[in-house]
């Protein structure tokens, strides 16, 4: 069975502080990991990673893949107040006709001012 | 604007009934899916439809019915069958589903409450 698993499940820290995000995966037909944040409502697209040890960068949030220990993470420094969100790493799975993402249970960060 | 539209945001069901939740995109993308996320559970995907007049069931589709006769909409009927509906469902959207996997964008999502 496929399991994409983020630890912590929750997370609360103080503004300015760097946090670390996990994201693990067993799967079969891996293709690429994306991440997301959700607020309130519609998850946002955050970075879509495929290729082992290339950084992707995006202003303070900042994520990496490493297939060979098949897991992720998602960096963000000098955290705001608007960064408290539900953090969703996702694999995208390609087995043709029946391609699809598989998502983690998130994670909740909540920072505080 | 471009965009993925649910509708209603809000829904209230008694039991018994089927009620249909709308996803409405004007993104000109091939692939559509709905969603399911309950606290602490992140999201388990009911149904997807890669072309019109075809789709294909997620991991948690019994209950659950779709359609998908234009591109553009794909309404979800959550119907009696399904044991525990009350939840918050999203509808997402790709441009199609390559084998790199596509940026899936998502709705704002229904809140769905069976009283």
């Amino acid at each position: 069975e496929d399991k994409v698993v983020q630890s912590p499940l929750s997370l609360v820290v103080h503004e300015g502080d760097t946090v670390t995000l996990n994201c693990s995966y067993e799967v079969t037909n891996f293709r690429s990991l994306l991440w997301y944040k959700q607020e309130k409502k519609a998850p946002t697209f955050l970075f879509m990673l495929t290729s082992s040890g290339i950084e992707k960068k995006s202003g303070r949030l900042s994520s990496i893949l490493d297939k060979k220990e098949l897991f992720s993470i998602l960096n963000i420094t000098a955290t705001q107040t608007g960064d408290s969100a539900v953090y969703l790493c996702a694999v995208f799975l390609f087995t043709g006709a029946n391609s699809k993402l598989t998502f983690g249970k998130g994670i909740t960060l909540s920072v505080r001012p | 604007d471009g965009g993925i539209t649910q509708s209603p945001k809000y829904l209230f069901r008694k039991e018994g009934q089927n009620v249909t939740l709308s996803c409405e995109q004007n993104l000109n993308h091939d692939a559509m899916y709905w969603y399911r996320q309950d606290p602490g559970q992140g999201l388990r995907l009911i149904y997807y439809s890669q072309i019109v007049n075809d789709f294909q069931k997620g991991d948690i589709a019994e209950g659950y019915s779709v359609s998908r006769e234009k591109k553009e909409s794909f309404p979800l009927t959550v119907t009696s069958a399904q044991k525990n509906p009350t939840a918050f469902y999203l509808c997402a959207s790709s441009i199609r589903t390559g084998a790199q996997g596509d940026t899936q964008y998502f709705g704002p999502g229904t809140r769905l409450t069976v009283l």
